[in-house]
């Protein structure tokens, strides 16, 4: 069965601070990959996705990069963290051909002081 | 945009009665899906309504898709507190990408 990954859980780190996030995808191949933030009591903000290794695609341009270094992992990183970067970090994979439901993983809650 | 509007933004009811959620979208659509998410964790998939389909159940749930309308429902059932939740839909076009709503929050209270 296929298993989506997620750390750290919890983040606290000062502003200016780079970030590193790790998704790591297991019993699916060629998954699409997707990073969301959620701010408290809100929708769903689409990051990135990748469609592929080293493929991504940038919905909204901020402080974030993602890449895809392997085909099950998915990496968000920032050089220098702000305050707005805040917030819960969702990844989800979805199954090739598109239009197929997102399986996420648990979330990484991000507090940037 | 795709994104779709839940409505109501919140709901309490108790335990035992029905829960409907609605929501509503912009453009057309090949499919529409609703998801769960308790509290801090990650959203999990609930049910997938393609365009062509009217309706659609899984154990408690029934879901609707009106594509005159635009709008989705999802019906809870009998309703317990651990369904306590927020609700999302999401709604996928001409880009396989689902774009998500707002959600409405769901208290079922004992």
């Amino acid at each position: 069965s296929q298993t989506i990954h997620q750390w750290p859980a919890t983040l606290v780190q000062p502003v200016g601070s780079p970030l590193s996030l790790e998704c790591t995808v297991e019993g699916t191949s060629n998954p699409n990959l997707y990073w969301y933030r959620q701010a408290a009591g809100r929708g769903l903000q689409l990051l990135f996705y990748s469609v592929g290794i080293g493929q991504i695609s940038s919905e909204v341009p901020q402080n974030l990069s993602a890449s895809r270094p392997q085909d099950r992992q998915f990496i968000l990183s920032s050089k220098k963290l702000l305050l707005s970067d805040s917030g819960f970090y969702l990844c989800a994979w979805q199954g090739r051909g598109g239009y197929n439901e997102q399986f996420f993983g648990p979330g990484t809650r991000l507090t940037v002081l | 945009s795709q994104q779709g509007e839940e409505d109501p933004q919140a709901l309490s009811i108790q335990e035992g009665e029905n829960a409907t959620m609605n929501c509503s979208y912009k453009t057309s659509i090949n499919n529409l899906q609703w998801y769960r998410q308790n509290s801090g964790r990650g959203l999990v998939h609930l049910i997938l309504i393609r365009s062509n389909e009217r309706e659609k159940h899984s154990g408690r749930l029934r879901v609707t898709l009106d594509t005159s309308k635009k709008s989705s429902s999802l019906l809870i059932t009998a309703s317990r507190a651990a369904d306590t939740a927020s609700y999302f839909c999401a709604s996928s076009g001409g880009s396989y990408i689902p774009t998500f709503g707002r959600g409405t929050s769901l208290i079922v209270h004992p």
